[in-house]
Parts: structure tokens; sequence; C-alpha cells
């Protein structure tokens, strides 16, 4: 069954801890993307990689950091210098520029 | 900066009824426009999406509209119903660049 899994589904932290969200496809995509989404902002790039071992920044970077050390996966650490976390988090994948990404059914993180 | 605006936030039409969605953009370097349909709980699925040398694209009841000199393309989803109430967001893309409008929430009164 492909698809992209993103797990756990809901996730709940105190304040000032790191905490990683697992994003795993099986598709076969070479690119790899996390959004958040916030009520009326639609979705915004955090990070996105194109190949293993290699990502880039994206809009709103800053108290976020991934890891790409393997094609099928590329988690998400949501650090304490990430002044607002509670959101909902998508992780998407894409063949190529000319194709749709893909979403995961998302991780809603709420930080307390 | 918002790249792609999109109107209306929400959205209330009847059951049989058109529904359209509208979005702008302004980067004319973007290439590709898709159109997600998003349920609670769940990630964006895509709908439907069209290149700008195409100005009409229609796939069963949903049409997407583009308008390349006004910068503007729009989703028509004819014969609305129950089942299609969800957040629809409209993106613009070019390379790894993607930017996604602020989604309209359509509910579809039976």
């Amino acid at each position: 069954d492909g698809g992209i899994t993103q797990s756990p589904k809901y996730l709940f932290r105190k304040e000032g801890q790191n905490v990683t969200l697992s994003c795993e496809q099986n598709l076969n995509h070479d690119a790899m993307y996390w959004y958040r989404q916030d009520p009326g902002q639609g979705l915004r790039l955090i990070y996105y990689s194109q190949i293993v071992n290699d990502f880039q920044k994206g809009d709103i970077a800053e108290g976020y950091s991934v890891s790409r050390e393997k094609k099928e996966s590329f988690p998400l650490t949501v650090t304490s210098a990430q002044k607002n976390p509670t959101a909902f988090y998508l992780c998407a994948t894409r063949t190529d520029y000319n194709s749709p990404l893909h979403f995961g059914n998302g991780t809603r993180l709420t930080v307390t | 900066q918002q790249q792609v605006k999109q109107s209306p936030q929400s959205l209330i039409v009847q059951k049989g009824g058109i529904s359209i969605i509208n979005c702008a953009y302004e980067n004319t370097a973007f290439d590709y426009f898709p159109w997600y349909q998003q349920f609670p709980g769940k990630g964006p699925a895509l709908l439907i999406a069209i290149r700008p040398d195409v100005s009409e694209k229609k796939e069963g009841r949903f049409t997407i509209s583009f308008n390349k000199s006004a910068k503007q393309f729009s989703l028509h989803i004819m014969d609305s119903q129950p089942g299609d109430s969800a957040t629809y967001f409209c993106a613009a893309s070019i390379n790894n660049d993607m930017r996604f409008g602020a989604g309209t929430r359509l509910t579809v009164k039976p």
C-alpha cells in the first residue's frame, strides 16, 4: 500500500522540549517537504529536500531542523526555539517539479 | 508576502448549485496551478491542476478557468454535493516553490 505515513497523529509536549515528527514514504519520490498549516493562513513551507543528505530552508525554517539520511524518511524536529509551535504539520512528496505534491495525513502538535 | 490570494474565505452553497472559488497570483513565472481538497484531520489531496498554456480544464464536475493576462484562476464545482464540503486550496508553483492560498471552507447544504 503506497503512501506517506506521518506519526503520531496527535502529539502533546511541554514548552521547552524538543519534539520530532516522523514522515515515511514508500512512493519512491525523490523530493520531500514539510509544511505548517495554521487556520486562515494556508500552508507554509518549513524545509524541503531534493535528495538524500541535502535539504533547503523554506519560508519559516527558524526553530525547526530536519535530516534526510534515507530516501524514505524525512523527520522534522520542532525545537524549543520555535516561538509558536502549536500547529498542524504536513509532510509531502513529489516526483519532480512538474508533478503535484502528495500529502500525508498530518500530525497535530500541541505545546502547552 | 502573500503571493497567492484566495477568496472567499468561506462559502455556503445549496445542493445542486455552483461553487466558485477565485485565486490571484503575482509571480508571472509560476507554471503549474493545482487545486487541493482537504477534509478535517486529513492532508490535502490533489483535485485538478492546470498549466498556463491552457485556459480551461474540466474533470467531471470540477473545472479550472485560467486567465493568464489577469493572473487569475478559479475553481468551479458544478452540481455541488454535501460530500464536497471541505476546505479548498489553490496553489501556484515554479520549480520547488509552491505557494498556497489561505483556503476556502465550502459548506454545501442539503
